[in-house]
């Protein structure tokens, strides 16, 4: 089985832009789970989604926006960009029943400048 | 809520030596315990889990963990270093089956000497 890919894998953007990350899941997994890793704050987590639904969600601003389509694959949205939203953003897949047990993607790095 | 302390932020051991990682956690239910691992430029790998079935638990890479409820651990060993054991180690707590958000402790780096 093919991991959890997410897309890009590294990313610039400037303060104020907006900026779309891409996840897929493994095949058959439903539950998607966005994290954000930085020195500072170490692992974070941001929300998950199952079934196209947002399940839980993490103590982070409005800026930061998740969806869910219906193959599973997730994207995670952050608007107005803060110096300090650069950061490894970390997506994982979960099977039914499993629940911390993930799987998780390479990471997309986006330094924000 | 859940939450997981690790102690140590470095461990280091020389190669063929006992490696031993500290993890406590606070739960107000019963916790599901997770050991995950990082190489340099990668996503976590789910080393071993404990899910209230054995309180000893195996994983890969010859990694295992004992669950102990009167102390509040889940203490990560590997009884041999190798040199690729060099990562950085996260424990992780979760409330259950049906709790999918993860709570990581800050991370232990494992440097091995030769």
């Amino acid at each position: 089985k093919a991991g959890v890919t997410q897309t890009p894998r590294y990313l610039i953007k400037t303060r104020g832009q907006q900026v779309t990350l891409s996840c897929s899941p493994i095949s058959g997994h439903r539950s998607v789970s966005w994290y954000q890793q930085t020195p500072g704050q170490g692992l974070q987590f941001l929300f998950e989604y199952f079934s196209e639904t947002q399940r839980n969600k993490g103590n982070f601003p409005g800026r930061f926006s998740g969806r869910q389509f219906s193959n599973s694959r997730s994207e995670m949205n952050v608007s107005t960009l803060e110096l300090g939203d650069s950061a490894l953003y970390l997506c994982a897949s979960s099977s039914p029943g499993t629940g911390g047990e993930q799987y998780f993607g390479p990471g997309t790095r986006l330094t924000v400048t | 809520a859940q939450s997981v302390t690790q102690l140590g932020s470095h461990v280091s051991v020389s190669e063929g030596a006992l490696v031993l990682l500290r993890c406590n956690y606070s739960s107000s239910v019963p916790p599901y315990l997770f050991w995950y691992v990082q190489y340099p430029n990668q996503g976590l790998q789910l080393l071993l889990k404990y899910t209230s079935a054995a309180t000893l638990v195996k994983g890969i890479n010859g990694f295992e963990a004992e669950f102990k409820k009167s102390e509040t651990s889940f203490h990560l060993t590997k009884p041999s270093a190798h040199m690729s054991d060099a990562a950085e180690y996260f424990c992780a707590v979760s409330a259950g089956s049906n709790d999918y958000k993860l709570s990581f402790g800050a991370g232990t780096t494992v440097t091995v000497r030769a």
